[in-house]
């Protein structure tokens, strides 16, 4: 069975400072790794996703992620943070089954900006 | 393109109540999801369709729940009768390819449900 652990459930940062939501893996299989952003009464939106090739991997909005297999990770960075990056951030892996392919969500992170 | 619609955006109702919400995917998207996302938690995979057969309904309360997708186009969720802990936003999701390991999803803004 495939899991994610993200292991704050709130980041608070500074504008202008960086930002790291950080996210660990279970899976048997080659994963597929995502982090979605839902900014409030708004829809899930895709940041950037692991597809196997590089495995660093840049996003929208300035975001990147860097899969490590040694540590199971995918954490999440920004250089920066901007007041609009407040938002829920959800680490998700994909559960490839039988026929089809389900997403995985770990239980998010809030991430708070402050001016 | 026109994204996942979903209705209604709102609804309320009381216990042991019935409901029903409604999803549009994107045209020619094949699969279809249902998800459950209660506050403060990671959504949670309800049911997959490929066309108009279930893929995936483990994490489907079936003494409760229901889904269908008759044609292969939009779907409906139904919960009947209704408890507090249904109380829930709905999201759908349709992508293209049902094994593309997760790629080309496109989320709905969903349906906020509180069951009261």
């Amino acid at each position: 069975a495939q899991s994610v652990t993200q292991l704050d459930s709130h980041v608070s940062v500074s504008e202008g400072t960086p930002v790291l939501l950080r996210c660990n893996y279970s899976s048997s299989y080659s994963p597929s790794l995502f982090w979605y952003v839902q900014h409030p009464n708004k829809g899930l939106q895709l940041l950037l996703k692991y597809t196997s090739a590089a495995t660093l991997v840049k996003g929208i909005n300035g975001f990147e992620a860097e899969f490590k297999k040694s540590e199971t990770s995918f954490h999440l960075t920004k250089p920066s943070a901007h007041m609009s990056d407040a938002a829920e951030y959800f680490c998700v892996v994909s559960d490839p089954n039988q026929a089809g392919t389900a997403l995985i969500f770990g239980k998010g992170t809030t991430l708070s900006v402050s001016s | 393109e026109a994204g996942v619609a979903q209705s209604p955006r709102y609804k309320i109702i009381e216990k042991r109540q019935s409901v029903a919400f409604w999803c549009n995917p994107i045209s020619g998207h094949a699969t279809l999801y249902w998800y459950q996302q209660i506050l403060g938690q990671g959504p949670k995979l309800l049911i997959q369709f490929q066309n108009n057969g279930v893929v995936d309904d483990s994490q489907l309360p079936k003494d409760r729940f229901s889904a269908e997708r008759l044609k292969g186009v939009d779907s409906t969720l139904k919960i009947q009768p209704a408890k507090l802990e249904d109380s829930a936003v709905y999201l759908c999701a349709s992508s293209l390819i049902g094994s593309d390991r997760g790629y080309g999803y496109t989320f709905g803004s969903g349906t906020r449900l509180t069951v009261v």
